[in-house]
């Protein structure tokens, strides 16, 4: 069973960066087929893709948001980093990182999700 | 890209079935078979129910059912049950590696 957790700051500031890590257990970062993804939710809103990485490193981002995302990957710790930048309080939000089925893009695997506020 | 449509909330009673419709256009849920439907309880993460239209992953009840027309995709449950009292999203391939996700239905099961 494959399971993730994520782990990061729940306060960062207005103009500060925002660093959010998945931990992969049950499933490896390293295994092609999967994309490894992002999505967050405003609260008491809809979901909002991030971006997801390859195993490569390959990325693709909500257009949206592209100008201020980053992610990376740690295969060798089983890890997915998010990196948002420049934050306000629109930025404000429960942060999921999920797997999602390359090609076919579904997420069949989520985090527990993390409140980050964003707030002086 | 804007969010997929879908109906802000729907009801109905124990037993019955009800649909919730996703409308997109010609450039996503038009053009691939790829929408997927989650069900998220309050607090929870969201939950995978239906994938590439119409699949079912293993340990989703078989009252759960979609299909797809046009721009139009539908997740129908059957037999309603209390515990399907959710908040449910449909989600589309947009092209160019980019998912988008619709705004939401909240399910009241009176």
């Amino acid at each position: 069973q494959v399971q993730l957790q994520e782990s990061g700051p729940g306060l960062v500031k207005p103009s500060q960066t925002l660093s959010l890590t998945c931990t992969v257990s049950g499933g490896s970062t390293s295994s092609g087929g999967f994309y490894w993804s992002w999505v967050r939710q405003h609260p008491g809103k809809g979901l909002e893709w991030i971006g997801y990485i390859y195993y490569s490193g390959s990325t693709y981002y909500n257009p949206s948001l592209k100008s201020r995302v980053i992610m990376s990957v740690d295969t060798s710790n089983n890890q997915f980093s998010l990196i948002l930048s420049s934050v306000t309080a629109a930025d404000t939000a429960v942060y999921y990182c999920a797997r999602e089925w390359g090609g076919k893009y579904f997420f069949d695997y989520w985090g527990q999700g993390t409140l980050v506020t964003v707030s002086s | 890209q804007s969010a997929l449509t879908q109906p802000a909330s729907v009801s109905g009673s124990l037993g019955q079935s009800i649909t919730i419709s996703c409308t997109g256009t010609s450039s996503d849920v038009g053009s691939y078979n790829l929408v997927s439907w989650y069900q998220q309880h309050p607090g929870k993460a969201p939950r995978l129910m239906i994938y590439e239209v119409f699949g079912r992953p293993s340990g989703v009840s078989n009252r759960f059912s979609g299909s797809k027309s046009g721009n139009t995709a539908s997740l129908t449950i059957s037999g309603l049950q209390a515990e399907d009292e959710a908040d449910y999203y449909c989600c589309s391939y947009a092209g160019n590696s980019i998912v988008i996700f619709g705004g939401g239905t909240k399910l009241t099961v009176l």
